[in-house]
């Protein structure tokens, strides 16, 4: 059975810094991995979505990557903003169709000005 | 247009009441969701709606009823509740249920019941 973990549950750091947000999986027969962003008492955004065939995917200052032989993805932010605060959740798709989805806790991230 | 409208933003009702959860979306999408989030957890799904018909239920009790009255909107009605129901209502919708198709998901509801 899948099983999605995000860590840490919380992070901290200084504007600018570049970072990496985590994400591990169990079981390599997946089908995508999604990073989604959510603002307190908010919807999700979603900001990547790297397909089982696909290694990595970029949107401006974001960059996610996929390997599915470690059973990892990380999301990596370059120069963070304040604006960057929010939970970044991780969600592996286990079937072929967009219900399947697994679900990490997320990561808080906080962007200190 | 990529926005997924839901109405209201909040939510407060007694556990006789009824009330209802309201989703509308105009990117054309024929999947719709309605999810359930509780703080500082991930979402979990409740229904699936695909081309206006219930496709996945996930086991969630009877005193939420969803309805697909057409292609754009999506309604969760409510009735009965109990407290440990307080939650972020979220609705979502993506072109047809396939994998590798982004979610788009509304602000949510935050509802409580007293």
């Amino acid at each position: 059975k899948q099983e999605v973990t995000q860590i840490p549950a919380a992070l901290s750091v200084p504007e600018g810094e570049n970072l990496v947000l985590n994400c591990s999986f169990t079981d390599s027969a997946i089908y995508n991995l999604q990073w989604f962003r959510q603002d307190p008492g908010k919807g999700l955004t979603s900001l990547l979505l790297i397909q089982s065939s696909q290694r990595e995917q970029t949107s401006g200052r974001l960059n996610a990557s996929l390997d599915k032989s470690s059973g990892r993805s990380t999301l990596y932010i370059a120069a963070s903003q304040p604006g960057d605060s929010a939970t970044y959740l991780c969600a592996g798709s286990s079937g072929d169709s967009n219900y399947q989805l697994i679900w990490g806790a997320g990561t808080k991230l906080i962007i200190k000005p | 247009d990529t926005e997924v409208t839901q109405t209201p933003k909040h939510l407060v009702m007694g556990m006789t009441n009824k009330k209802s959860l309201k989703c509308e979306q105009h990117m054309g999408h024929r999947a719709m969701y309605w999810y359930k989030q509780k703080a500082k957890k991930p979402p979990e799904l409740m229904f699936v709606y695909s081309y206006e018909k219930l496709s996945i239920n996930e086991s969630v009790p009877s005193r939420f009823s969803p309805e697909c009255p057409n292609s754009s909107l999506l309604n969760l009605h409510l009735h009965a509740l109990q407290p440990e129901d307080s939650a972020l209502y979220l609705c979502a919708s993506s072109q047809v249920g396939q994998v590798n198709e982004k979610l788009f998901f509304g602000s949510g509801t935050q509802l409580s019941v007293l």
